[in-house]
């Protein structure tokens, strides 16, 4: 089955400043990559996601970027704001495994004000 | 427009119990799917429903059952609850157009004591 890993698991940066999360993902079949922010007691929420058919996507402040041969996708978060800190997980979906997604293991994001 | 709502928010059973969660979908959705998310992790999939039938399955016993109704709510019954099975439980629907997206509630809380 499909695995992903996700760096870092902590990360703090200084509001105003940009912050990137790492995934890698196992099966070269995988061909959606969905990023969800997690805030203290809620469920996941979708903030943006890539087809395996485009290497990058962006939407005003969150950009996410994809690289095939590589099996590595990425979260761009530019002039943060202290409402960015949440946790982040990235996700991956097989074509043949209806929409199960597996997740990474999370980062949590700390914008200091 | 309502969410993904959930409930209950919090339950503590006993070791042995059995228990139901419910989940409503998203207004237009027609597939719920369970996941898991233990204390720091990312959300592991249980299992899909689709026109009341089971469609997928993850990694996880049969102890852990489910059910959707014909207005697409879903239950999600844990037999046999043993400590390993604390943690958040989340339910998420999509529809049939784009069941890749994926929208999340906020989940119920387990304890099992």
């Amino acid at each position: 089955g499909e695995n992903v890993e996700q760096h870092p698991s902590t990360l703090s940066v200084q509001e105003g400043d940009s912050a990137v999360i790492k995934c890698t993902y196992s099966d070269s079949a995988s061909n959606y990559f969905p990023w969800y922010k997690q805030e203290l007691g809620k469920g996941p929420q979708l903030i943006i996601d890539i087809r395996s058919n485009v290497g990058e996507k962006k939407d005003q402040r969150i950009a996410v970027t994809l690289n095939k041969t590589a099996k590595h996708f990425s979260l761009h978060i530019t002039e943060t704001q202290p409402e960015d800190s949440a946790v982040y997980f990235c996700a991956a979906t097989l074509p043949n495994a209806g929409n199960m997604l597996t997740f990474g293991g999370g980062t949590r994001l700390m914008v200091k004000p | 427009d309502a969410g993904v709502t959930q409930s209950p928010t919090h339950l503590i059973k006993t070791r042995g119990q059995q228990v139901t969660l419910r989940c409503s979908p998203k207004s237009g959705h027609d597939t719920v799917s369970w996941y898991q998310q233990a204390l720091g992790q990312g959300p592991q999939f249980i299992f899909q429903y689709y026109e009341e039938e089971e469609r997928q399955r993850g990694n996880f016993p049969d102890r852990f059952s489910g059910h959707q109704f014909p207005n697409y709510s879903s239950e999600l019954n844990v037999n046999a609850l043993l400590l390993g099975d604390s943690a958040l439980y989340l339910c998420a629907s999509s529809s049939g157009q784009r069941h890749y997206e994926q929208y999340f509630g906020p989940g119920t809380r387990l304890t099992v004591t």
